[in-house]
């Protein structure tokens, strides 16, 4: 499978506590979105990565959201004192430059209890 | 008011019938545009995509561009039941990111 891939699918943690997501893209994309989606309404818009670069970073990440791309191949996202808050399915994308944005890889659920 | 307005459904077509999906968005600098389909508990699709006025076609599905308007739609040809789904539109500016819409729930029955 040469898709986009996430890991874990599914998580579940207590609130306080911090969880890691990781993406890898499809391998000859150097470009990498991330977005989070509520039950019900379209993905939001989080961050964006061409190659290592963070380039693009949405409002909705406050400061307990860091996400990191170190060799501009897979991606990490992480949460930090996780709220009740934060449940939903975090989206990952990649696309190529000048592709169509982008294909999606089949989601991280969180549910923080 | 949300940038990407979408009619949320459920819009119900019989099977064989064309389905028109419509949406609206508010940045006039918006560039390009896109349809996704999601299914319930999967992660969107894309199925078209679209720069430029006009009609784009490619197979059973149609996109349209209203830059004026500011309104993009997707029509669904012969209908079937596995395109129940929800249809997602989504919008990019000059930057990167995507302005999605809360999507309509498509559902067609035999």
């Amino acid at each position: 499978d040469t898709g986009v891939s996430q890991d874990p699918r599914h998580k579940i943690t207590k609130r306080g506590q911090n969880v890691t997501f990781r993406c890898d893209p499809i391998s000859e994309h150097n470009r990498l979105y991330w977005y989070r989606q509520t039950l019900g309404q379209g993905p939001e818009f989080l961050t964006y990565f061409q190659n290592e670069a963070q380039l693009e970073k949405s409002r909705l990440l406050s400061d307990r959201f860091s996400a990191e791309r170190p060799k501009g191949s897979f991606s990490t996202l992480e949460i930090q004192r996780t709220e009740q808050g934060d449940s939903a399915m975090y989206l990952c994308a990649s696309s190529s430059s000048g592709g169509d944005r982008g294909y999606f890889g089949p989601g991280t659920r969180l549910l923080v209890l | 008011q949300k940038e990407v307005e979408q009619n949320s459904g459920p819009l119900s077509v019989p099977e064989g019938a064309i389905a028109s999906l419509n949406c609206t968005y508010s940045d006039r600098g918006s560039q390009s545009f896109f349809w996704y389909r999601q299914y319930s508990g999967k992660s969107p699709e894309l199925i078209m995509s679209i720069y430029s006025n006009g009609d784009k076609e490619d197979g059973r599905f149609t996109a349209q561009l209203n830059k004026a308007s500011q309104y993009v739609s997707l029509l669904i040809r012969d209908s079937q039941p596995s395109d129940s789904a929800t249809y997602l539109c989504a919008v990019g500016n000059a930057g990167n990111m995507l302005t999605f819409g809360g999507g309509t729930r498509l559902m067609v029955k035999p």
